[in-house]
């Protein structure tokens, strides 16, 4: 199995910080690496596909960069509504793998 | 509009079986991928499967295989998710999602079920 290892596990941030997670792949995924945000007694949703696509209905503060084994969301301007638990996931081999998830919490 | 709307919650006793469902509206159901993810309380995201409708062919992660099965009725537009026994440790939130086919993303996701396994 692939495994997906994010960090930082959680952090605080003030809105309009910048806020950049990485994700890292045991082995290299391409560029099939999604990024999905969950806030608290909701369906995930996707927000980045492909490493760097944004979802349509995206805001545009949220990127995505990386390819092989090493791939980064950024939030360019944390908004309050941001605050929630981000997870990456390869789709590149079966099984399909998440990151462990990233909280970002208001400070 | 795109719809994956899953049935409700469920509170079982251990032994029991249980099959929960998840069907698709607003969109062409055959070209999508169905796939189950577990979360368990306070905890992350964890693929177990997912089904083509066209030949319902499944792929399990081998963390879940022979402990759920995955099927589908295309007719209806539903996909399901069951135990023949349920135990203490199935208890989680359940979710649907959908994905166009390998190497993609899962795009739509179900509201999730709740599944609770107590005696």
């Amino acid at each position: 199995d692939i495994q997906m290892t994010q960090s930082p596990s959680s952090l605080s941030a003030s809105v309009g910080d910048r806020v950049t997670i990485t994700c890292r792949a045991s082995q290299s995924v391409s560029s099939s690496l999604n990024w999905y945000q969950q806030k608290p007694g909701k369906a995930p949703q996707l927000l980045i596909y492909a490493a760097s696509s944004l979802q349509s209905g995206v805001p545009s503060r949220f990127s995505g960069s990386g390819s092989g084994t090493e791939f980064t969301l950024t939030i360019s301007s944390l908004q309050p509504e941001d605050f929630a638990t981000f997870y990456c996931q390869q789709s590149y081999d079966f099984p399909w793998t998440f990151g462990q998830g990233t909280k970002v919490e208001m400070k | 509009e795109v719809q994956l709307v899953q049935s409700g919650a469920e509170v079982k006793k251990p032994g029991e079986s249980l099959r929960i469902s998840c069907k698709g509206s607003g969109y062409s159901f055959t070209n999508y991928w169905i796939n189950w993810v577990r979360q368990m309380p306070g905890k992350g995201l964890e693929w177990m499967g997912r089904i083509d409708p066209t030949d319902s062919h499944i792929n399990y992660s081998p963390s879940f295989q022979g402990h759920v099965t995955i099927s589908v009725e295309k007719s209806i537009t539903t996909a399901y998710l069951q135990w023949s026994s349920l135990k203490p440790s199935d208890t989680a939130m359940y979710y649907c999602a959908r994905q166009p086919g390998n190497w993609n993303p899962l795009d739509n996701w179900g509201q999730g079920t709740l599944v609770t396994v107590s005696s």
